[in-house]
């Protein structure tokens, strides 16, 4: 079974603050990851994708990979009311190029 | 860009009815569409992968005379629960990815459609 694993939360922040969602996954092949944002009732919206170990940062955001540790990691920073939602951790798994894996998710509350 | 839309965004049937959902993609070829569905507080599942002109490939456990996957054009892919009943009701997600130049490819979602069945 390929899993990805996400802490339901929820995470609660306040306003301002840096909030850091974790995932991991089993398949040690997997190839590239990607983080979405669900909001209550409405379906997920990407947010970015990572595939080379390391950090990519884009605006407030900033995804971390450690294959080695299989873990994905997604930082942000000076977190804002509106990014209250739950976060989904999606990995395309090995020999599986076309489809998504998702976790759980992690429910993020931020606080002002 | 990379608009998908998906109609209609809530249908509430009775028990037996068969109900068909559209996606489309408005700005761009979808090579590739995906069905999820979605139980409350549950993370989204692959139904089926569907890819233009060929059959879809369902995931294990996913009936395929059940969930009936038609992706005839580069644009557009319904979904239909057939003979749908109570335990079908849940929030039905497409995706689709295109031609993308980056890679990966990400999936872009449809804004999903919840279906209540009486």
């Amino acid at each position: 079974q390929k899993e990805v694993e996400q802490n339901s939360g929820p995470l609660s922040v306040p306003e301002g603050a840096i909030a850091s969602l974790n995932c991991t996954y089993s398949d040690r092949g997997s190839q590239s990851f990607f983080w979405y944002r669900q909001y209550s009732g409405k379906s997920p919206e990407l947010i970015m994708f990572i595939y080379s170990n390391g950090d990519k940062e884009d605006g407030r955001f900033t995804a971390q990979l450690n294959k080695a540790s299989q873990y994905v990691s997604l930082l942000i920073r000076d977190s804002q009311p509106s990014d209250s939602a739950t976060y989904l951790c999606a990995v395309n798994p090995s020999g599986g190029y076309n489809k998504l894996i998702f976790g759980a998710g992690t429910r993020l509350a931020v606080h002002p | 860009g990379a608009v998908v839309s998906q109609h209609p965004s809530w249908v509430i049937c009775k028990s037996g009815t068969s109900v068909k959902i559209e996606c489309r993609s408005l700005d761009f070829q979808a090579t590739t569409m995906f069905w999820y569905r979605q139980f409350p507080k549950q993370s989204l599942m692959l139904m089926a992968t569907s890819n233009e002109g060929s059959k879809a490939t369902y995931e294990q456990g996913v009936e395929k005379d059940k969930f009936l996957i038609n992706h005839a054009s580069l644009t557009l892919s319904t979904l239909t629960v057939t003979s749908a009943h109570p335990e079908d009701s849940s929030f039905y997600i497409c995706s689709a990815r295109g031609r993308d130049t980056i890679i990966p490819r990400p999936q872009h979602f449809g804004d999903g459609t919840r279906l209540s069945i009486l």
